[in-house]
């Protein structure tokens, strides 16, 4: 099955800066690569998402790259806020829904 | 995107009991899944619940300890039977939905049920 690796597993980023964070997965066959963020006490929610046909999509302050050949997709957040410390996910999968997660960055933006 | 409800949001519950938690969603969407969350873990696919039929297990996870109900396009059940303290986890439903362009199906997340067993 598809294994997805995210790094870094926490992230700390003065407030204004931009964070990174990465993933790589393993299934070739893999099109579909959303970003969840998760704050405290609540579900995951959908910020972004890419597919295999796109090599970058952008979103206010947030923008996602993808990289097929290497297997490796990122997400960019620009000009942090307070409000954006949450722990993020990364997901792939093959037919759109069955997801298979990486272990999740907690990002701190210090004020 | 459709909006997901979830019952109880938490609840405590005792070794050798089972728990039933449901899921509402304010539209008809044809893939409804359920996921588990352990303390400070990520998400892992539990099954997914099919209307009309039995739910589709992941490898690790079984009907008789996990049954799934989905009556309807709209509500579904999971239930964690007789449960030990290793079930403590956040039980999260998912719904596969149309995104706002309308082009192609996205996966929204409930609440969650944040479940401790003591």
């Amino acid at each position: 099955g598809e294994n997805v690796e995210q790094h870094p597993s926490t992230l700390s980023v003065q407030e204004g800066d931009s964070a990174v964070i990465k993933c790589t997965y393993s299934d070739s066959a893999s099109n579909y690569f959303p970003w969840y963020k998760q704050e405290l006490g609540k579900g995951p929610q959908l910020i972004i998402d890419i597919r295999s046909n796109v090599g970058e999509k952008k979103d206010q302050r947030i923008a996602v790259t993808l990289n097929k050949t290497a297997k490796h997709f990122s997400l960019h957040i620009t000009e942090t806020q307070p409000e954006d410390s949450a722990v993020y996910f990364c997901a792939a999968s093959f037919n759109d829904y069955k997801l298979s997660f990486g272990a999740g960055t907690t990002v701190t933006v210090r004020a | 995107s459709a909006v997901i409800s979830q019952k109880p949001s938490r609840d405590i519950c005792q070794r050798g009991t089972s728990l039933t938690i449901q899921c509402q969603v304010d539209s008809q969407v044809t893939m409804m899944f359920w996921y588990r969350q352990q303390p400070g873990q990520s998400l892992t696919l539990i099954a997914t619940a099919n209307q009309g039929s039995e739910a589709t297990y992941e490898s690790g996870f079984v009907i008789d300890k996990f049954p799934i109900s989905r009556p309807n396009l709209t509500f579904s059940t999971l239930t964690v039977s007789n449960m030990s303290p290793e079930d403590s986890s956040i039980y999260l439903c998912s719904v596969e939905d149309r995104s706002t362009s309308g082009r192609y199906n996205e996966q929204f997340f409930g609440p969650g049920t944040r479940l401790t067993v003591l």
